[in-house]
């Protein structure tokens, strides 16, 4: 069964401090992974996505990223702001489908504390 | 450049009433899709369009139904409201599934 499992759930951490958030998958054939985040009250905005061949992927202070042979993506926060708290969801899609077969995880809530 | 408006931003229902999740995209998008976020659980697909009169069921289909008569708009309609069907709404659209999904702000909606 094609699942997506996020780590931690929840996380609180101080302002200006990094933080790792990790999301497994087993999802065949694989197509791509991407890193949402949601707002709390708002719909997810796309951070990267990166395919079978990238293993890391850049956005500001964002980095994600893929190892396909053990099927693990992180997300790297670098120098958080309190604007970063919200939750951060791992979306893995399979090939095959007309919709593209997205396989949401269930997030990691993370709070940015001052 | 409005992306994807999705109506109302609340709405509370009594079980048993009807009513119509309206969704709309600017963006000349063929795809898109419905779904629902409950606290603990990932976003579970209900519906989905490739295109202007073409749809299909997604992974929770049941107790909803949906139309596209045009390439903008979208709506879910819920034909006879129950408690389980409390939850927030999100309407997406795509160019490309594989490149990536444009969401809405989501509907909240609670059945009583």
């Amino acid at each position: 069964k094609n699942q997506v499992e996020q780590s931690p759930q929840s996380l609180i951490i101080l302002e200006g401090k990094n933080c790792t958030l990790q999301c497994n998958y087993t999802v065949s054939p694989f197509s791509n992974l991407r890193w949402y985040k949601q707002d709390t009250g708002r719909g997810p905005v796309s951070l990267t996505i990166m395919t079978f061949s990238e293993n890391t992927k850049s956005n500001g202070r964002y980095t994600a990223t893929l190892d396909a042979d053990t099927k693990q993506s992180s997300l790297h926060i670098t120098a958080s702001q309190l604007s970063d708290s919200a939750s951060y969801i791992c979306v893995v899609s399979a090939y095959g489908g007309s919709q593209g077969n997205l396989i949401f995880g269930k997030g990691t809530k993370l709070s940015v504390k001052p | 450049n409005a992306g994807v408006t999705q109506t109302p931003k609340f709405q509370v229902l009594k079980t048993g009433q009807s009513m119509t999740l309206q969704c709309a995209q600017d963006m000349n998008h063929e795809y898109m899709s419905w779904y629902r976020q409950d606290p603990g659980m990932g976003l579970r697909l209900i519906h989905y369009s490739v295109g202007a009169g073409i749809t299909d069921q997604g992974e929770v289909p049941n107790g909803y139904n949906v139309s596209r008569s045009t390439t903008e708009d979208f709506p879910l309609r819920l034909l006879s409201a129950a408690p389980s069907q409390t939850s927030v709404y999100f309407c997406a659209s795509s160019y490309e599934p594989a490149w990536g999904y444009t969401f809405g702000s989501g509907t909240r909606l609670t059945v009583v």
